[in-house]
């Protein structure tokens, strides 16, 4: 069964404190993403990373780096947390290499910033 | 640019009465449709993959379509505990494996 598991379901931090998300996968997936999501603005994608050490702007990547250090692993860092980066956050992983594309999400961290 | 309109927004069903969900697209070249499950507070569940019109996939009361335009999830008699947002989103091809989401219809179900 697969299997994406994030570090943390609910989080409350502090303005200008630097935020680890961390998301693992056990499906040896090469492909990792990472999405916020708001009421009426839908999933969006902030960074994916198509291999280890590999990584790609989504469509809003300001104010968010990640990291992927190993293929199972990959950090969301928000460097300097601010209010309007309340949000979900979703992990999400898929073959590269496989017959088929879907991604397989995580449970998601709802984050907030104070 | 892809695009994935999915409608109604929302939709409050009777217990056992069947209706369908509709998820229309713009995209280059279709590499794959994609139909999620998503419960309040939770990530989205993988529900069904369509490749190509004509396409036809099942699992109990759900019944996912596609053709070259839209994609319909049927669901048939549904019950409450089928209430959640149902999601859509499409891949191109050359899409570097990203997906294109629709923002979702959330379907309540009364029992």
């Amino acid at each position: 069964d697969v299997k994406v598991t994030q570090s943390s379901r609910y989080l409350v931090k502090r303005t200008g404190e630097k935020v680890f998300l961390e998301c693992v996968q056990d499906m040896d997936h090469e492909n990792m993403f990472w999405y916020r999501q708001d009421p009426g603005l839908g999933l969006r994608l902030i960074y994916f990373s198509y291999d280890v050490k590999m990584k790609e702007k989504g469509d809003i990547p300001e104010g968010y780096s990640v990291s992927r250090e190993k293929k199972e692993r990959f950090s969301l860092i928000l460097e300097s947390a601010s209010t309007n980066q309340t949000s979900m956050y979703l992990c999400a992983s898929s073959s590269r290499t496989g017959l088929t594309y879907e991604q397989y999400f995580g449970p998601g961290t709802r984050l907030t910033v104070t | 640019e892809d695009q994935v309109t999915q409608s109604p927004e929302a939709l409050r069903l009777q217990e056992g009465e069947s209706s369908s969900l509709n998820c229309s697209y713009t995209v280059s070249g279709l590499r794959g449709l994609f139909w999620y499950r998503q419960d309040p507070g939770k990530g989205p569940e993988f529900l069904f993959t369509l490749y190509s019109a004509g396409e036809e996939k099942e699992k109990e009361r759900l019944k996912a379509t596609l053709t070259k335009k839209e994609s319909f999830l049927h669901i048939t008699a549904p019950k409450p505990e089928d209430s959640a947002t149902y999601l859509c989103a499409v891949q191109a091809t050359g899409a570097n494996s990203k997906l294109t989401f629709g923002k979702g219809i959330t379907l309540s179900v009364r029992p």
